[in-house]
């Protein structure tokens, strides 16, 4: 079964600040694909990101960054400069490519982001 | 396009009392979700379904049942109500099974 885990349950920084939101994922599978998920105050789930597990090239999308190392099962997220607007809850995902585990969404616990003014 | 729209945004029922859940994307998407949110434990899948006219247990789907009405369309029904399915619950569609889901705004439901 996969499972994921997201081992910092909140983190608290002052604006401007840089944070690394931290994940690791457990698979036997050789074909799957990593999520980050932004929930806001409000509620709804923001999609932010999709890697496959055949390309590990970092990605940069303005602030935010994602550091895909399958050596270490890690898809870690970092918050450059990080603003109050970022203050949310930040989850990880995994979905299994193959057989049972297809098409079914496993989600970390989630990280408390708060960002002080 | 409104994305994907759940009904209702709220709702108290009494253990026992039955209810559908319903959830509705209008981005033509093949597969649709339904998970369930409590506290400190992310979102669990209570059912899925690949595409129109098939449907598969997630997780946690024991006290649910779901209809995949047509293509839009993906409900989830609470037969007989229990406290423990004091939730928040999010329905959420996807072009295909391996892409990325896009999240309705969710049901908070209390049952007392």
């Amino acid at each position: 079964a996969q499972k994921v885990t997201q081992a910092q349950t909140e983190i608290s920084v002052v604006e401007k600040e840089d944070v690394t939101l931290d994940c690791v994922y457990e698979t036997r599978d050789t074909t799957y694909y990593l999520f980050w998920y932004k929930q806001p105050p409000s509620g709804e789930l923001v999609f932010l990101i999709r890697r496959n597990s055949f390309d590990e090239q970092n990605e940069i999308s303005g602030r935010y960054s994602w550091n895909f190392q399958k050596s270490t099962s890690s898809f870690n997220f970092t918050i450059t400069a990080s603003q109050v607007v970022d203050s949310a809850v930040y989850f990880c995902a995994f979905l299994g490519a193959g057989g049972t585990s297809y098409g079914k969404l496993t989600f970390g616990q989630g990280t408390i982001l708060t960002v002080h003014p | 396009n409104a994305g994907v729209t759940q009904t209702p945004k709220f709702q108290v029922l009494k253990t026992g009392q039955s209810m559908t859940l319903q959830c509705a994307q209008d981005m033509n998407h093949n597969s649709m979700y339904w998970y369930r949110q409590d506290p400190g434990m992310g979102l669990r899948l209570i059912y899925y379904s690949a595409s129109e006219g098939t449907t598969d247990k997630g997780e946690v789907p024991n006290g649910y049942n779901v209809s995949r009405l047509n293509k839009r369309e993906f409900s989830l029904r609470l037969e007989s109500a229990a406290p423990s399915q004091t939730s928040v619950y999010f329905c959420a569609s996807s072009e295909l099974s391996a892409y990325e889901q896009y999240f309705g705004p969710g049901t908070r439901l209390t049952v007392t």
